[in-house]
């Protein structure tokens, strides 16, 4: 069973500051990893998706990576702003039951 | 394009009472599921549909029905509320499996 975790479950940094959230996997069978942003008491946003075939996808200041051999991913953002605050979710599409497996999250808060 | 909708925002159920929530799509989507979110527990796919007419179980079925006769249109319905169904209930659509998945903006349901 595919399970996916997110280390630590919040992290609160200064404005500017480039940081570094991590995604962990344990069956490295996947056909994808999406990273999400949920804002409080909304839904989620697509943020970048990463085909098991690449290594890496960039959208403006997020760089995401993807080492599938080694069950990890991770989502680089630059220069760090307070409108980055929201919680982060990485999911894994998994095998023929057509199952996106979630992580629990990391809630990040950007100081000013 | 409105992207996936659903209604209502908010909900709040007596037990053992019954009810519909909505969720549709205008992107042409062939897949769309439902997850449910809760503190500590993730999103868990509910049920899911590969295309009209075509349904099947997720993680955690158990208490809901699902039904799909247009493309458009998913809608969740529980049968007889309890409270351990208070929770946050998504909506996502995708192309197709394992495509990128759009979500709506949730359904905040509570029963007493």
């Amino acid at each position: 069973k595919q399970e996916v975790t997110q280390i630590p479950a919040a992290l609160s940094v200064p404005e500017g500051e480039n940081l570094v959230l991590n995604c962990s996997f344990t069956d490295s069978a996947i056909y994808n990893l999406q990273w999400f942003r949920q804002d409080p008491g909304k839904g989620l946003t697509s943020l970048l998706l990463i085909q098991s075939s690449q290594r890496e996808q960039t959208s403006g200041r997020l760089n995401a990576s993807l080492d599938k051999s080694s069950g990890r991913s991770t989502l680089y953002i630059a220069a760090s702003q307070p409108g980055d605050s929201a919680t982060y979710l990485c999911a894994v599409y998994t095998g023929a039951n057509s199952k996106l497996t979630f992580g629990k999250g990391i809630t990040l808060s950007v100081r000013p | 394009n409105a992207g996936v909708t659903q209604t209502p925002k908010f909900q709040v159920l007596k037990t053992g009472q019954s009810m519909t929530l909505q969720c549709a799509q205008d992107m042409n989507h062939e897949y769309m599921s439902w997850y449910r979110q809760d503190p500590g527990m993730g999103l868990r796919l509910i049920h899911y549909s590969v295309g009209a007419g075509i349904t099947d179980q997720g993680e955690v079925p158990n208490g809901y029905n699902v039904s799909r006769s247009t493309t458009e249109d998913f809608p969740l319905r529980l049968l007889s509320a309890a409270p351990s169904q208070t929770s946050v209930y998504f909506c996502a659509s995708s192309p197709k499996i394992p495509y990128e998945q759009y979500f709506g903006p949730g359904t905040r349901l509570t029963v007493t």
